[in-house]
């Protein structure tokens, strides 16, 4: 267990909707960082967030956003749901900023289907 | 538990034996250096990590080596056990920047 946590572990929705993911980073990690998992794309960041700031985007599209509240916990926002948005969503988390040894800590992961 | 990857190389190893994954990295520049273990329905897990001014580094069961001159990293795991199946992959990253993942390496023990 990584001290990560995130919900649902599970979620089925359709097309056009929209649904949020919540990621609890670990006690006293102040980054969170989102990534999409997929069977032909493999590992993919997403976005960073460092103590409430955005820190670092990856290749998010425009539909998805984020935001890290003051507890320090996080949500993925993902709209207008496509198939191909399909894929697990990770969350991790560091406890500074992200630099070059900042190790990251991942969560179980959210499996999301889009029907 | 879920699959992913389904299209993953894969190495296929009997228990005991050591194991050694490959992973070619694509930027020059990069500095640090981690491998991850994601089991079925998990999250990838933190195994070891290598910056770039070290060709080798050690931990338990585990050596990573770094070759700069042709950009490859390898994960040797010594006497295999069937709990070290898994996806296994590398990461690299430039200055503290975000981690670009490889594709991954899925490695089936065989009792």
């Amino acid at each position: 267990d990584s001290g990560v946590t995130q919900t649902p572990k599970h979620l089925i929705t359709a097309t056009g909707q929209r649904v949020t993911l919540r990621c609890s980073p670990r006690s006293g990690d102040l980054s969170v960082y989102w990534y999409q998992q997929s069977l032909d794309q493999g590992l993919q960041f997403l976005i960073q967030y460092y103590n409430g700031e955005e820190r670092a985007k990856g290749n998010i599209l425009e539909r998805f956003s984020a935001q890290q509240f003051p507890d320090l916990h996080s949500e993925l926002n993902l709209s207008s749901l496509e198939l191909g948005d399909s894929a697990l969503y990770f969350c991790a988390s560091s406890v500074n900023r992200g630099s070059a040894t900042d190790t990251q800590y991942f969560g179980p992961g959210t499996r999301l289907t889009v029907l | 538990g879920e699959s992913v990857g389904l299209h993953l190389p894969t190495l296929s190893v009997q228990e005991g034996d050591n194991s050694i994954i490959n992973c070619a990295y694509s930027n020059s520049a990069s500095d640090y250096f981690i491998w991850y273990k994601q089991e079925s329905g998990k999250g990838p897990q933190f195994i070891i990590d290598i910056r770039s001014n070290m060709d080798k580094r050690q931990g338990q069961r585990v050596t990573v080596l770094l070759n700069k001159t042709v950009k490859h990293l390898s994960l040797q795991i010594a006497a295999t056990q069937p709990g070290d199946s898994a996806v296994y992959f590398c990461a690299e990253t430039y200055a503290g920047n975000m981690l670009t993942f490889g594709g991954g390496t899925r490695l089936m023990v065989k009792p």
